[in-house]
């Protein structure tokens, strides 16, 4: 069955440090894509970035990157040089291709301090 | 910009009340979904539709209906409001014109259910 797994229930990181936010995932699909969305305290949730499990490269979108590793089934949410505006919930999804349905994880909390 | 509103930010009902949770988005997406974010539970799927008139239930169905009449709107009812779905309910669309199909959501409405 399909599922995302975020182990890190709450996170604190210093301002310009960088941080890793750990996701894995089960799926018995060899195609889906992988996304990383952030939720601040005003409730919206906002795409960050997407993984295809078929791109050889690791996505990057500015400060954000996602260390895929297929064969261990991760996607690590990298943020670079973190920033006070960053904490907020961070949530790992997945959807499986040819399937409109997407698994959500139970999220990190993130704290960045200045 | 893609722009999901939802019809209220707060909403406070009685028991037994039918409740309807109203969205929208004016980017012409052809999937849509409503999803309950409760702590430690991440996000849950309700209901999704791919199309006008179309829908398909999520996970967590019991209690609820949706209705499309229009692409741009998808409404979500309570037929018979009770305690336990006190949560925060979010929409969101996407397409898959994108390619990636990810999905784009409202600010989100915090039903209390008394």
């Amino acid at each position: 069955a399909q599922k995302i797994t975020q182990t890190q229930p709450g996170m604190f990181v210093q301002e310009k440090e960088a941080v890793t936010l750990d996701c894995t995932y089960d799926t018995s699909d060899p195609s889906y894509g992988l996304f990383w969305y952030k939720q601040p305290s005003s409730g919206e949730m906002i795409f960050l970035i997407y993984q295809g499990s078929y791109d050889q490269q690791n996505a990057t979108e500015g400060r954000y990157s996602l260390n895929f590793q297929k064969a261990r089934k991760s996607a690590n949410l990298v943020i670079s040089a973190s920033q006070l505006g960053d904490s907020a919930m961070y949530f790992c999804a997945m959807r499986e291709e040819g399937t409109y349905k997407y698994i959500f994880g139970t999220g990190t909390r993130l704290k960045v301090l200045a | 910009d893609v722009k999901v509103t939802q019809s209220s930010r707060y909403l406070v009902k009685r028991t037994g009340e039918k409740v309807f949770l109203e969205c929208v988005q004016d980017m012409d997406h052809e999937n849509m979904f409503w999803y309950r974010q409760d702590p430690g539970l991440g996000l849950r799927l309700i209901y999704f539709s791919y199309d006008v008139k179309m829908k398909e239930k999520g996970d967590i169905p019991e209690g609820y209906s949706v209705s499309r009449e229009k692409k741009e709107r998808f409404s979500l009812i309570l037929e018979s409001a009770s305690t336990n779905q006190t949560s925060m309910y979010l929409c969101a669309s996407s397409t898959p014109g994108t390619g990636t199909y990810e999905q784009y959501f409202g600010p989100g409405t915090r039903l209390t259910v008394t």
